[in-house]
């Protein structure tokens, strides 16, 4: 069976430091790979996907990038942080190929920036 | 364009009762539909999905939904909630791309 691994799970950085979430997949090959940032109260943002290593494609103009060293992991990060950077970040993955893109969603990072 | 709304920004229901979730959506076609479940400092969990077929679809957790074509609906429902419901949903479209576009939520509280 397939497994998404986030971490940390909780990180409270200071307003302009560096950034590094990380993701990975077990149980599965060339995954397509997600990020979404979630505010309070608020629905999921697409931020990047990828559909392989070194293939990241962004959805919104921000603070943030993504990056792809190997099949199944998949890495946010940031060089400054903003205090708008605060929120819950969600990595996801869906099968290569699969016609509906159903994802499946790992347990989340809580970022604050104070 | 296309978009997804959850006109329910939050929801009380008694325990035992029966629930109804709105989502509807907009766009030129039916889309791939989903509903998630996201318990508090969680991710997300799928309950259902509908691709075509049966309007009526199935979940996990004694959850279905119905696709309605003509009001570009797809609603969740359960006959009794249990106190272990309350959670936040999102209804969820895709087209066929990466473009995976979510509702707001509808948080539930459940009460004894």
């Amino acid at each position: 069976s397939q497994t998404i691994h986030q971490w940390p799970a909780t990180l409270v950085q200071p307003v302009g430091s560096p950034l590094s979430l990380e993701c990975t997949v077990e149980g599965t090959s060339n995954p397509n790979l997600y990020w979404y940032r979630q505010a309070a109260g608020r629905g999921l943002q697409l931020l990047f996907y990828s559909v392989g290593i070194g293939q990241i494609s962004s959805e919104v103009p921000q603070n943030l990038s993504a990056s792809r060293p190997q099949d199944r992991q998949f890495i946010l990060s940031s060089k400054k942080l903003l205090l708008s950077d605060s929120g819950f970040y969600l990595c996801a993955w869906s099968r290569q190929g699969a016609r509906t893109n159903e994802q499946f969603f790992g347990p989340g990072t809580r970022l604050t920036v104070l | 364009a296309q978009s997804v709304t959850q006109p329910d920004i939050h929801i009380t229901v008694s325990e035992g009762a029966s629930l109804e979730l709105r989502c509807n959506y907009s766009y030129g076609a039916t889309p791939y539909l989903f509903w998630y479940v996201q318990s508090p400092g969680q991710g997300l969990q799928l309950l259902l999905k509908y691709f075509s077929g049966d309007t009526l679809v199935q979940g996990i957790k004694g959850f279905e939904a119905e696709f309605k074509r003509s009001q570009s609906s797809f609603n969740l429902r359960k006959p009794s909630v249990h106190w272990s419901d309350a959670a936040e949903y999102f209804c969820v479209i895709n087209t066929g791309g990466f473009k995976t576009i979510f509702g707001a939520g509808t948080r539930l509280f459940v009460k004894a």
